[in-house]
């Protein structure tokens, strides 16, 4: 089983609201990633955590704040955020966060959009 | 850091025709190769993906290449069905960008029943 879950499929928000995004995966991954993607473009890395630790963090607004509860969930915090920040957010994870060349699975994504 | 250049950007065959995409790299460290589709409203499916110890890997219709020398890798679809219509991405992985994923601009496949 190669399945990572995120929750909600779709959000609307104002710029003043707060929300979160959720990630999940049972396969014992220990590498788990956020990317944002516009449409027509590829994926964009935001964010990665390696042993529930944060490692990289690609230079993202601080209106986007990321969480990683245990191993097999990841958080995305959003707050005040943008209409440009409307975007489809996916998770993904792979197995050995010290293995550069790991596959990395993704989830369905969550398609957000800012009023 | 990495740089990965795929083309074409879109693509239409009729079905049953083969189809190729081709994407080439910068990074010569880099030695981890997937490819994912992408269908409408969904996440990227990894298909199938070659490691730099390997010059050619295939799975049913899919068959990837690498050329290491020349910094190119290849995606080929053959027997196209209307199915396979998706965007597909490249990426490259294992060099010098450490845990990231490096990825083409995309091409749209379109198969034509």
């Amino acid at each position: 089983d190669t399945e990572v879950t995120q929750t909600p499929k779709h959000l609307v928000m104002g710029m003043t609201n707060k929300k979160s995004l959720k990630c999940e995966q049972h396969m014992g991954h220990r590498a788990m990633y956020w990317y944002k993607q516009k449409a027509k473009k590829p994926p964009e890395l935001m964010f990665v955590y390696s042993y529930e630790k944060l490692s990289i963090n690609e230079s993202v607004p601080s209106r986007f704040s990321p969480e990683c509860p245990n191993s097999s969930l990841l958080n995305l915090h959003l707050h005040a955020l943008q209409p440009e920040d409307s975007a489809l957010y996916l998770c993904a994870s792979s197995q050995d966060p010290r293995d550069r060349t790991d596959t990395q699975y993704f989830g369905p994504g969550t398609r957000l959009t800012v009023l | 850091g990495e740089n990965v250049e795929q083309h074409p950007s879109t693509l239409s065959v009729q079905e049953g025709d083969s189809a190729v995409i081709k994407c080439t790299y910068s990074d010569s460290a880099s030695n981890y190769f997937p490819w994912y589709k992408q269908e409408l409203g969904k996440g990227p499916q990894l298909i199938i993906d070659i490691r730099s110890n390997v010059g050619e890997k295939k799975d049913q219709r899919i068959a990837v290449t690498l050329n290491k020398t020349a910094k190119h890798f290849s995606l080929h679809i053959t027997e196209t069905q209307p199915e396979d219509s998706a965007v597909y991405f490249c990426a490259a992985a294992g060099g010098t960008s450490y845990g990231k994923l490096t990825f083409g601009q995309g091409t749209i496949l379109t198969v034509h029943p």
